[in-house]
């Protein structure tokens, strides 16, 4: 299996200051026919299933504001939310999907300073 | 409205047997992979399988097979996860999860993630 690794655990901001989460994964999930890393993130709140925010590392899924961007190829990625809002408070989940079991990272808490 | 609506919350005792189930609507059912995911309380995110309510294509985890069972009924656009004999480490939230399909390269699929997800369903395994 892919083992994705995130950090950090947990994130602590203040309100209109960059976040940045990073995650790895033990092997390579850049797909070379098309040139695609295949690395979702997702949001989750409390009491909330997970929200997808990006995927093939970058791309912003419909809706999504864009202060949140990814970046990365091969095995390191970034989520970047450039000026963090009260409502972004949650957690980040990467995952894999280059390979099955679709792997997920441990999650990162980001929380206000 | 593209949604996924999940069966209510379950309390068991081990030894149980216990379905869920997963209705979709809003879009065409049937051509959509359709997958679970396990969060144990306080916990992260899990996938235990998928399922291609179409045909009834399935590919589990290699953690979760010979677990649990994954099914679909497309005429009813539900697809269902079942255990035989539940365990109280089966205490988790359980979502179903609409794969985002991306292509087929001959040998596998490619998704792009997970683009609409169910409201949970609550499982408690207690004596």
């Amino acid at each position: 299996d892919i083992v994705m690794t995130q950090s950090p655990d947990s994130l602590a901001v203040s309100l209109g200051e960059r976040a940045t989460i990073t995650c790895k994964s033990s092997q390579s999930i850049l797909y070379r026919s098309n040139n695609k890393n295949y690395l979702t993130w997702y949001q989750q709140k409390p009491g909330q299933p997970p929200k997808l925010l990006l995927y093939w590392a970058s791309t912003r899924q419909s809706g999504v504001p864009d202060r949140f961007s990814g970046s990365g190829s091969g095995t390191d990625f970034t989520l970047t939310i450039s000026s963090l809002q009260a409502e972004d408070v949650a957690v980040y989940y990467c995952q894999q999907y280059y390979s099955p079991p679709y792997t997920f990272g441990q999650g990162t808490k980001l929380e206000i300073k | 409205e593209e949604q996924l609506v999940q069966s209510g919350a379950e309390v068991k005792k081990p030894g149980e047997s216990l379905k869920i189930s997963c209705k979709g609507s809003g879009y065409r059912f049937s051509n959509y992979w359709i997958g679970w995911v396990r969060q144990m309380p306080g916990k992260g995110l899990e996938w235990m399988g998928i399922i291609y309510p179409g045909d009834s294509d399935t590919r589990y985890n290699p953690s979760f097979q010979g677990q649990v069972t994954i099914s679909a009924d497309k005429s009813i656009n539900t697809v269902y996860l079942q255990w035989s004999s539940l365990k109280a480490s089966d205490t988790a939230m359980y979502y179903c999860a609409r794969q985002f399909y991306d292509f087929w390269d001959g040998l596998d699929y490619y998704f792009r993630g997970t683009d609409v997800w169910g409201q949970g369903t609550t499982v408690t395994v207690s004596s």
